[in-house]
């Protein structure tokens, strides 16, 4: 069953933060990010993988809360290379499969 | 990370023809699946590449459409069959590194059907 993201779409302008959600109704494994730029093949950001995880490289960061079944990805200080669609990807408990969320679009402007 | 490479990377086709898609990853890929992604759309998974035995459809798609071959563990092909403009899309093949499990993909063939 497809996660749900939310918000659908983020405008923000440089420095600023965001937040995005990604909740599922099943019981996850793991919880992936990927950010998908315009005529470009998703590219993978960060995998969670316990419940309470957080992990985080440079300004972008989430968390998954596993007995929520919920994640979300933190972006600080947002850069114009931040712009893009950012997937959250889930992976059912016993499961090998990646199913994706309906994508949060992000627009960073200067 | 590991390195896939689909082509072609686009076609133009006619209604009712065939088009095959090929995919060759790296050794460290252990699963490989096949995404479509509409324009502005999520990510769907077709189906799971199985090494030599066939593979595992999603809900909605099915083995005379999309017919997926995966002779070793590093080639796949997907071929759309008897094709129709609602078959334009972007194919993505799509594999997993064995130890994190973190996804990788092509660069997608973007498919048009006329």
């Amino acid at each position: 069953q497809q996660p749900v993201q939310s918000p659908q779409a983020v405008i923000l302008r440089e420095g600023e933060d965001a937040v995005i959600n990604c909740s599922s109704s099943k019981a996850l494994y793991s919880v992936h990010w990927y950010r998908q730029k315009h005529g470009e093949a998703p590219v993978f950001l960060m995998i969670l993988l316990k419940g309470g995880e957080q992990k985080g490289h440079d300004k972008i960061s989430a968390s998954f809360n596993e007995k929520k079944q919920q994640s979300s990805l933190y972006l600080t200080a947002s850069q114009l290379s931040y712009s893009g669609t950012y997937f959250c990807g889930t992976r059912d408990t016993g499961g090998f499969k990646t199913i994706f969320g309906a994508g949060t679009r992000l627009f960073v402007k200067a | 990370s590991a390195v896939i490479s689909q082509k072609p990377s686009r076609d133009i086709c006619q209604r009712g023809t065939s088009l095959t898609i090929q995919c060759q990853v790296d050794s460290q890929v252990t699963m490989m699946f096949w995404y479509r992604q509409q324009p502005g759309q999520s990510l769907t998974l077709i189906a799971t590449a199985n090494q030599g035995s066939e593979a595992t459809y999603e809900s909605g798609f099915v083995i005379d459409k999309f017919p997926i071959s995966r002779p070793n563990l590093t080639f796949s092909t997907l071929t759309v069959s008897n094709m129709s403009p609602e078959d334009s899309s972007i194919y993505l093949c799509s594999g997993r590194a064995g130890g994190t499990g973190e996804l990788f993909f092509g660069e997608g063939s973007r498919l048009t059907v006329l």
